[in-house]
């Protein structure tokens, strides 16, 4: 069964500009979560799809948004990237029903924001 | 107060020693809790859930839940320096089939052979 699948594993982006990251989840599975890891903050939380409607939203400005395809694969873009954006951006899935803590995590995209 | 708090450590133990990690979270109605390893350089993935107040054994693994004092642990006895990795506590916020996951800070395990 293949895993969760994140691109681009690497990007470089510059102030200003806006990146779209792509993630599928493992078959099957009807729920995805954006996470942003930075060694300062953490794993922070940005949101989660499900059946292609937002269920769950993190604190994060309007810069950062999100959709969910019919075939459940998800895309978060995030618009005028600042500085602050450069983070390792993960892509969790999970079946969306039972608990919705066990996720399983792809390999993550790093972004880098010059 | 944070959502989920951790001590970020580092925690060293000597191989063979018994290392317990703790975490607390702040929202009452909180019913699912959750610990991730993560490896440096790689995605946290899940080894323990717990939902019930008191302990739950998985091999070397031992999760334990203190819901009056919104305390999660876990003990990882017979330490192996193979273990050495960050620790993430999860809990979810809002409904348990519906909540969003939250982290802690995670503490990073030392285990010096």
């Amino acid at each position: 069964k293949a895993g969760v699948t994140q691109t681009p594993r690497y990007l470089i982006k510059t102030r200003g500009q806006q990146v779209t990251l792509s993630c599928s989840p493992i078959s099957g599975h009807r729920s995805v979560s954006w996470y942003q890891q930075t060694p300062g903050q953490g794993l922070q939380f940005l949101f989660e799809y499900f059946s292609e409607t937002q269920r769950n939203k993190g604190n994060f400005p309007g810069r950062f948004s999100g959709r969910q395809f019919s075939n459940s694969r998800s895309e978060m873009n995030v618009s005028t990237l600042e500085l602050g954006d450069s983070a390792l951006y993960l892509c969790a899935s999970s079946t969306g029903q039972g608990s919705t803590g066990e996720l399983f995590f792809g390999e993550g995209s790093r972004l880098t924001v010059l | 107060q944070k959502e989920v708090e951790q001590n970020s450590g580092p925690l060293s133990v000597p191989e063979g020693a018994i290392a317990s990690l703790n975490c607390t979270y702040s929202d009452r109605g909180s019913q699912s809790f959750f610990w991730y390893r993560q490896y440096s350089g790689k995605s946290p993935e899940l080894i323990m859930s717990i939902y019930s107040n008191g302990d739950k054994e998985d091999g070397r693994f031992t999760a334990q839940l203190n819901k009056a004092s919104q305390y999660v642990s876990l003990l990882i006895r017979d330490s192996q320096p193979s273990d050495s990795a960050t620790y993430l506590c999860a809990v979810v916020y809002g409904s348990s089939n519906t909540g969003k996951l939250i982290f802690g800070q995670g503490t990073t395990l030392q285990v010096k052979p």
